[in-house]
């Protein structure tokens, strides 16, 4: 089946600053969902981003089906962005393969 | 966006007991699943379901079963509750094809004792 890595594991920010969360597939997908999971554990869905940019906010998704891998933005990172981000992707009719996710901590 | 309705939200209860969890959606979504998660940690898919009265074990070996009578509804039952079932279950649908997005419920926090 699809393998999922995500990195990097653990990422601690100083608000404000920017990063890039990535998503490598081992193969094709024609899902793929970045999720943040806060910290009383519920999962929000970011983007549904199978190809190409989207952009919500401060927050903004490529993926490039091609290559395999998929990148989340964080601009002006605050600390209600801290928590896990998870990706996940699939093709047919075989359920979701999650990553194991990036925890992110975003400190004043 | 799909609604998704978990109950309950938390659970504490001693080792033995029956356990149903329930989760319910009003989206007419075909596709039901049950994850399994230690906060923070990785998702576990345990079960799904891709219509009434077809169900599915996920790739994480679990004690736990379900059933899906009505599309609406996917309940998942501990028949005999332990300390190793303490975890967050979440439950999650989404539509007919392929390409369509999953959506989550809140999540039931189970704690045994």
């Amino acid at each position: 089946g699809i393998q999922v890595e995500q990195s990097p594991p653990d990422l601690i920010l100083q608000e404000g600053a920017n990063s890039t969360l990535r998503c490598n597939f081992s193969d094709s997908v024609n899902n793929l969902q970045w999720f943040h999971q806060n910290p009383w554990g519920q999962l929000i869905n970011l983007f549904y981003i199978p190809s190409g940019t989207k952009q919500n906010g401060r927050l903004s998704a490529t993926t490039v089906a091609t290559e395999r891998y998929s990148l989340l933005y964080i601009s002006s990172s605050q600390t209600t962005d801290s928590g896990v981000y998870f990706c996940a992707g699939g093709s047919g009719n075989t359920p979701l393969v999650f990553g194991k996710g990036t925890r992110l901590s975003v400190i004043a | 966006e799909a609604d998704i309705y978990q109950t309950p939200r938390y659970l504490v209860i001693g080792t033995g007991k029956k356990i149903t969890l329930e989760c319910s959606q009003t989206m007419g979504h075909d596709k039901m699943y049950w994850y399994q998660q230690d906060p923070g940690m990785e998702l576990h898919l345990i079960h799904y379901s891709y219509g009434v009265n077809s169900t599915e074990k996920g790739d994480l070996s679990s004690e736990s079963t379900v059933s899906r009578i009505r599309t609406e509804h996917f309940p998942l039952t501990l028949e005999s509750a332990r300390p190793s079932h303490t975890s967050q279950y979440l439950c999650a649908t989404s539509g007919r094809n392929s390409n369509q997005p999953q959506h989550f419920g809140d999540g039931t926090r189970l704690s045994i004792l």
